[in-house]
């Protein structure tokens, strides 16, 4: 089954306490993204990758870190949580280009991991 | 500066109703304008895109209204049904791209039986 799978699903940890929510994908997808969704801001981008080893920031990075070493993998890591980040995040992957999008979506996002940051 | 507003935040309709949601952008280089729907526990998948080359766009009982004009596009749900509870988010996509997709603020819907 395609899909893209989250861990943890619900993780609460202390400020400061180094933590990562991993992501997988096993659709051969080159890009990747990770978003925060917070009630009345829908949903804004952390980190995106279009490739291995090839990260950009998007709208929120602040905090965050993300690493692509192979092309399935695209773990989010918070060096040190604050409890601003207390949030519900979600992971995405796409084929880069609209040619492959056909009728489905360019995004394909995992069930979200729900952080809560004390 | 949020460039995708969506309107309004959440919304109450009878089981049978007409469900009608909002989007308004800035950025006339937006090319694809998808809506997704988002159950609780869920993230959120695809339910129908627009191209502005068209004005409207149905599938079932969704449809995609596009007013290129007024940079406004609208999600119209015909017969609601309680199924459809669900947060729906629309977006636009500048470039065709996947990383450059822009979403609005989400509408909570609620189906009232």
């Amino acid at each position: 089954e395609a899909q893209v799978t989250q861990n943890p699903r619900y993780l609460i940890t202390v400020t400061g306490k180094k933590l990562t929510v991993t992501c997988s994908q096993n659709m051969n997808h080159e890009y990747m993204s990770w978003y925060r969704q917070d009630p009345g801001l829908g949903l804004r981008q952390i980190y995106y990758s279009m490739n291995v080893e090839v990260t950009d920031k998007g709208d929120v990075p602040e905090g965050y870190k993300v690493s692509r070493k192979e092309k399935r993998n695209f773990p989010l890591i918070l060096e040190s949580p604050s409890p601003n980040q207390t949030s519900l995040y979600f992971c995405a992957s796409s084929f880069v280009g609209a040619q492959d999008w056909g009728d489905n979506s360019p995004l394909h996002f995992g069930n979200g991991t729900r952080l809560t940051v004390t | 500066q949020q460039q995708v507003k969506q309107s309004p935040q959440s919304l109450i309709v009878q089981k049978g109703g007409i469900s009608i949601i909002n989007c308004a952008y800035e950025n006339t280089a937006f090319d694809y304008f998808p809506w997704y729907q988002q159950f609780p526990g869920k993230g959120p998948a695809l339910l129908i895109a627009i191209r502005p080359d068209v004005s409207e766009k149905k599938e079932g009982r969704f449809t995609i209204s596009f007013n290129k004009s007024a940079k406004q596009f609208s999600l119209h749900i015909m017969d609601s049904q309680p199924g459809d509870s669900a947060t729906y988010f629309c977006a636009a996509s500048r470039d065709s791209s996947a990383s450059k997709i822009i979403f609005g603020s989400g509408t909570r819907l609620s189906i009232r039986p």
